[in-house]
């Protein structure tokens, strides 16, 4: 089976920087995605790692640690819009599936 | 980016009947889809792959006769909620990856359909 763990909620003031964090345990580990969900819409792809390392695309960026089966993504200048729930996600070698993790709701404060 | 519309956005039915929704890859062709189901405030847990030409995949503890999955052409995939109850209303969301973009593409989702059983 597979398992990921992130924090169900954090908060954060606008312009600030927040990182959030997940765990995951898989077979078949492939990478690790992160998406963006607002209230009543589709989730959007933000990032993939498949490597270790960090991964940077404008305000966000994701990092991963295969060997710590760890990554996170890190948000920076945040902005009002970004209030939303994020997922981190995996791909599991051998199929197209993404496994979800339980979602983290980002809370922002003016 | 690729893009997939899902339909209807929201529906309304009577407890015991049965409904359709349809995913469709508008700019590419999609041998395999994936219907997520989506409870509030709650993670998309995936209900099955459904595969152009084929039987779908069932996850565990999903009821294959309940949920109906046909993907009867590389554009198109539809759920059927069977025999519906208040208890399948829920957020269901379709996605696919468009082939052909090396190691991983990004999974791209439908708008999702509000099921409402009365």
């Amino acid at each position: 089976g597979q398992s990921l763990e992130q924090p169900s909620e954090v908060t954060a003031v606008e312009g600030a920087i927040v990182q959030i964090n997940c765990t995951y345990q898989t077979s078949g580990f492939y990478g690790l995605s992160w998406y963006q969900q607002h209230d009543g819409g589709a989730p959007t792809f933000l990032s993939y790692n498949a490597l270790d390392g960090l991964e940077e695309t404008g305000r966000f960026s994701s990092f991963l640690s295969r060997s710590d089966s760890y990554g996170y993504l890190l948000l920076q200048e945040l902005q009002m819009k970004d209030s939303a729930s994020y997922f981190c996600a995996v791909k599991k070698g051998g199929d197209d599936k993404i496994i979800f993790g339980k979602g983290t709701r980002l809370h922002i404060l003016p | 980016g690729a893009v997939v519309s899902q339909h209807p956005s929201r529906v309304i039915c009577k407890s015991g009947t049965s409904v359709k929704i349809e995913c469709r890859s508008l700019d590419f062709q999609a041998t395999t889809m994936f219907w997520y189901r989506q409870f509030p405030k709650q993670s998309l847990m995936l209900m099955a792959t459904s595969n152009e030409g084929s039987k779908a995949t069932y996850e565990q503890g999903v009821e294959k006769d309940k949920f109906l999955i046909n993907h009867a052409s590389l554009t198109l995939s539809t759920l059927t909620v069977t025999s519906a109850h208040p208890e399948d209303s829920s957020f269901y969301i379709c996605s696919a990856r468009a082939p052909g973009q090396g190691r991983y593409t990004e999974a791209f989702f439908g708008q999702g359909t509000r099921l409402t059983v009365v």
